[in-house]
């Protein structure tokens, strides 16, 4: 059973380039999260989604960050013209939800580099 | 959600026994405990999970005090590869958002 699998591992991207993020939960997993770790730094909550759905977006710039989780396919975090301050290590983790125990997994997470 | 304090680091020397306090203060009724380890460029890793009194596992043991205002990790005889980030959080379990807070640095020297 395979792990949550993001993609791509590292990203570069210049200011004003979109970036695209990918994350593919847990088989059986239908709650995803995302969470945004600036060197030495904790991790900052994004958003939670369930399929078709955000369900807490409280984490989420307002402008130029978007998030989805569709019915069929990846989770995708979307990042319209990029900063340098984008620049981070952009985590998904994913859970079963319902009768789970709440534990998440996360993938290795997906390195966005702004020149 | 309960906003949660941890020790910003620690050090410890391998072979001891370590304890990371978690502070909790406003922790609701339906909130579970749980911590998660992350090594350097990696996501974090769950080590356990608890409610209230005492759980243990092959990695750790998770204390929580009847008024759950607190709970402490405790690591028997680390080793120089348990240097890694430790976060508590609280929270329901039940697909609600999860809230890192900065977490504990902790260093096992030889």
């Amino acid at each position: 059973n395979a792990g949550v699998m993001q993609n791509p591992r590292h990203l570069v991207r210049r200011r004003g380039q979109e970036a695209r993020l990918r994350c593919s939960p847990m088989k059986g997993h239908s709650h995803v999260y995302w969470y945004r770790q600036l060197p030495e730094e904790g991790l900052k909550f994004m958003v939670y989604l369930q399929k078709e759905n955000i369900i807490d977006e409280s984490g989420m710039p307002k402008e130029r960050f978007s998030a989805e989780f569709p019915k069929e396919g990846p989770s995708i975090l979307r990042i319209q013209q990029v900063v340098r301050g984008d620049s981070a290590a952009y985590f998904c983790a994913s859970s079963g939800g319902g009768a789970n125990t709440g534990e998440l997994f996360f993938g290795e997470g997906s390195r966005l580099t702004v020149l | 959600l309960a906003k949660t304090t941890q020790p910003i680091s620690m050090d410890s020397y391998e072979g001891q026994e370590v304890n990371i306090t978690c502070s909790h203060n406003n922790i609701a009724t339906n909130d579970y405990i749980t911590w998660y380890q992350q090594f350097p460029s990696q996501g974090p890793r769950f080590i356990i999970q608890g409610y209230k009194t005492k759980v243990t596992n092959e990695v750790a043991s998770l204390f929580i005090p009847a008024d759950r205002k607190s709970s402490t990790l405790s690591l028997p005889r680390v080793s120089l590869s348990d240097t890694a980030v430790y976060y508590c959080l609280v929270g329901d379990p039940y697909g609600q958002n999860f809230v890192f807070g900065p977490g504990t640095r902790l260093s096992v020297l030889p």
